[in-house]
């Protein structure tokens, strides 16, 4: 049983580029959580899907984030015109489902965006 | 707003010596709590969590905590740090009005020495 995967691990690009992060969560599991980690911070949550929709995206910074989850698995996190202030770690997290007394979060290893 | 806050974003302690990590948190219902650790460029792993019931739970390594609802608290420890421990650690909590969305601290960085 693989825990939650990301890839890249590491991502560089430069100020104004378009970068996609992807996600692949615990088989079978239905609910799926991104998070953002700055240094020196906790994470911070920007977006979950429950199945295909995304059920609480508040945590968006603005309409340079979107994320997917077309077939109600794998993830991709998309940021457009990226800026210095993006660069941080991305933390995915997958759980069983929704409630809470389902909802304890398995997290993958986050992929380190750094922009130039 | 609901808020976790860790006291200490740094701990240092002796090996063999008592682990005390803070945590307390606003929300005007009882949360669900958690504590992950967090080693060197890998994911969060869960430590312990409070859902309901019993308030003293236990953890993987040799850790606990307490849900203490008078001090909106929820401090880790554990009797006899380890090198291994050496890690940063983030105390997180579903909050009134959150959602599934997880709360998390700022985080502790504990340090462990000889």
């Amino acid at each position: 049983g693989a825990g939650v995967s990301q890839t890249p691990s590491n991502k560089v690009t430069e100020k104004g580029k378009y970068v996609e992060l992807r996600c692949d969560p615990i088989s079978g599991h239905t609910a799926l959580y991104w998070y953002r980690q700055s240094l020196g911070q906790g994470p911070e949550f920007l977006i979950y899907f429950q199945g295909t929709g995304a059920a609480d995206d508040s945590g968006l910074p603005n309409d340079r984030f979107f994320a997917v989850r077309p077939e109600g698995s794998v993830s991709t996190l998309k940021i457009q015109r990226t800026e210095r202030g993006d660069s941080a770690v991305y933390l995915c997290a997958s759980s069983e489902g929704v409630g809470r007394a389902y909802n304890e979060q398995f997290f993958g290893p986050g992929t380190r965006l750094t922009v130039l | 707003a609901q808020s976790v806050t860790q006291l200490g974003s740094h701990v240092s302690v002796s090996e063999g010596a008592l682990v005390l990590l803070r945590c307390n948190y606003s929300s005007s219902v009882p949360p669900y709590l958690f504590w992950y650790v967090q080693y060197p460029n890998q994911g969060l792993q869960l430590l312990l969590k409070y859902t309901t019931g019993a308030t003293l739970v236990k953890g993987i390594n040799g850790f606990e905590a307490e849900f203490k609802k008078s001090e909106t608290s929820f401090h880790l420890t554990k009797p006899s740090a380890h090198m291994s421990d050496a890690a940063e650690y983030f105390c997180a909590g579903f909050l009134t009005g959150g959602g599934n969305k997880l709360t998390f601290g700022t985080g502790t960085q504990l340090k462990v020495e000889l």
